[in-house]
């Protein structure tokens, strides 16, 4: 089944404690992205990557890491997070050729505090 | 950063109505995309618009990419229960290219028996 996985899908921290939300799709794409949802704000860019060790900022990178070492994983890394990075964070992958046809993980809701 | 104006914001209509929203924009889109989300799940891609004037079916969904490229609108015919969810547009500038897609803030459907 074609999907894109996430871990872990709920999280609760506290300031400062270094995490990592994975990322991992199984359909070969080249274009994967990451998206934080926020009441009233709509889904928000954060980074993204148009193939292996290319990666860029999106709209909303501050306080956020990516990295692209294989194909199929886009790990999302917060080194100190913050209460305003509590949110719901989607991870999403397509081709290279439709990066507007996005196929998108179940989502992972952090909560920091 | 670009705003897309979604409307409604949210709306309550019985089963077996139609359903009409809209995205308004004030730039130029050359890809427009329609997205629904159900409760605790990522988004899922409904249809996708790539020229303009373009009206596209999926079952009872029909969406239209505005002749202006400024805006698009989406209609649901005979509404159904599973039909519940946030419907989020989304707009591209340069198709297929890691131009970043802007999502609208989406309209949120009740739908009641």
């Amino acid at each position: 089944e074609a999907q894109v996985t996430q871990n872990p899908r709920y999280l609760i921290t506290v300031t400062g404690k270094k995490l990592t939300v994975t990322c991992s799709q199984n359909m070969n794409h080249e274009y994967m992205s990451w998206y934080r949802q926020d009441p009233g704000l709509g889904l928000r860019q954060i980074y993204y990557s148009m193939n292996v060790e290319v990666t860029d900022k999106g709209d909303v990178p501050e306080g956020y890491k990516v990295s692209r070492k294989e194909k199929r994983n886009f790990p999302l890394i917060l080194e100190s997070p913050s209460p305003n990075q509590t949110s719901l964070y989607f991870c999403a992958s397509s081709i290279a050729g439709k990066t507007g046809e996005l196929f998108f993980g179940e989502g992972s809701r952090l909560t920091v505090l | 950063g670009q705003q897309l104006n979604q409307s409604p914001q949210s709306m309550f209509i019985q089963e077996g109505e139609d359903v009409s929203m809209n995205c308004t924009s004030s730039s130029i889109f050359n890809t427009w995309l329609w997205y629904k989300q159900d409760p605790g799940e990522g988004p899922v891609l409904l249809i996708a618009l790539y020229k303009a004037g373009e009206l596209t079916s999926n079952g009872r969904l029909t969406a239209q990419f505005g002749i202006t490229r400024k805006d698009s609108f989406l209609n649901i015919s005979a509404s159904i229960p599973s039909d519940v969810g946030i419907y989020f547009c989304a707009g591209q500038k340069n198709t297929g290219t890691a131009s970043k897609l802007t999502f609208g803030t989406g309209t949120r459907l009740q739908v009641t028996l």
